[in-house]
């Protein structure tokens, strides 16, 4: 079946713009993560969801940052007022209830000048 | 809490040469063993994994990996490299009864030399 896919693939914004970007799991995989990947950093989880639970906020760096997910399967990621330093690629990964393994989308590519 | 080190950031080898990337981790939980490989512009795939079981696992194109519990290491190998196979090369942990969330290395990029 169709795997995780995120949109958009590459996205410009001005310093000071809100941006959002979406995810798209695997069809019937309850649990969705978001990971953000920078060269200085490497990659770093930023968000879990799993079903109806709170979901485990720990690795957002900031309060500009926020994760929904609407009906237990799209998610978008929202940065406000973007800085220089969260230009990264952003992936969106996506597992069954109770699996161990995650399968990951294309990533965005965030680019904030 | 969990880390993972790469001890090689950049590997180049040739062509039909064999290969091992190196992956140490530090964990006070027992946890699950991870190698994605990332090519270019594109996102992670899965190429292993270890969970329980047996210490050698095998996973897609040619590529193989042994736990060692003692030396808490994950290394990755491939008897022998094709050009195809340049990529950067993930090792990530996760914690056993968690909620999954994985803890990557830094990354090590494999150049296939002809």
């Amino acid at each position: 079946g169709a795997g995780v896919s995120q949109s958009p693939s590459n996205k410009v914004t001005e310093k000071g713009k809100d941006v959002e970007l979406r995810c798209d799991p695997i069809s019937g995989h309850t649990a969705l993560y978001w990971y953000r990947q920078s060269l200085g950093q490497g990659l770093e989880f930023l968000i879990y969801f799993q079903g109806n639970s709170a979901p485990d906020k720990s690795g957002l760096p900031s309060d500009r940052f926020s994760a929904e997910r609407t009906g237990g399967s799209v998610s978008t990621l929202t940065i406000q007022r973007t800085q220089q330093e969260d230009s990264a690629v952003y992936l969106c990964a996506s597992s069954s209830t109770g699996q161990e393994t995650q399968y990951f989308g294309p990533g965005t590519r965030l680019l904030v000048l | 809490a969990q880390s993972v080190t790469q001890l090689d950031s950049q590997v180049p080898v040739f062509e039909e040469a064999p290969v091992e990337l190196r992956c140490n981790y530090s964990s006070s939980v027992s946890v699950y063993l991870f190698w994605y490989v990332q090519y270019p512009n594109q996102g992670l795939q899965l190429l292993l994994k270890y969970l329980s079981g047996s210490t050698l696992v095998k996973g897609i194109n040619g590529f193989e990996a042994e736990f060692n519990k003692s030396q808490t290491s994950f290394h990755l190998r491939k008897p022998s490299v094709h050009i195809s196979d340049t990529a950067e090369y993930f090792c990530a942990v996760s914690a056993q009864g968690s909620n999954y969330k994985l803890t990557f290395g830094k990354g090590t990029l494999l150049t296939v030399n002809p």
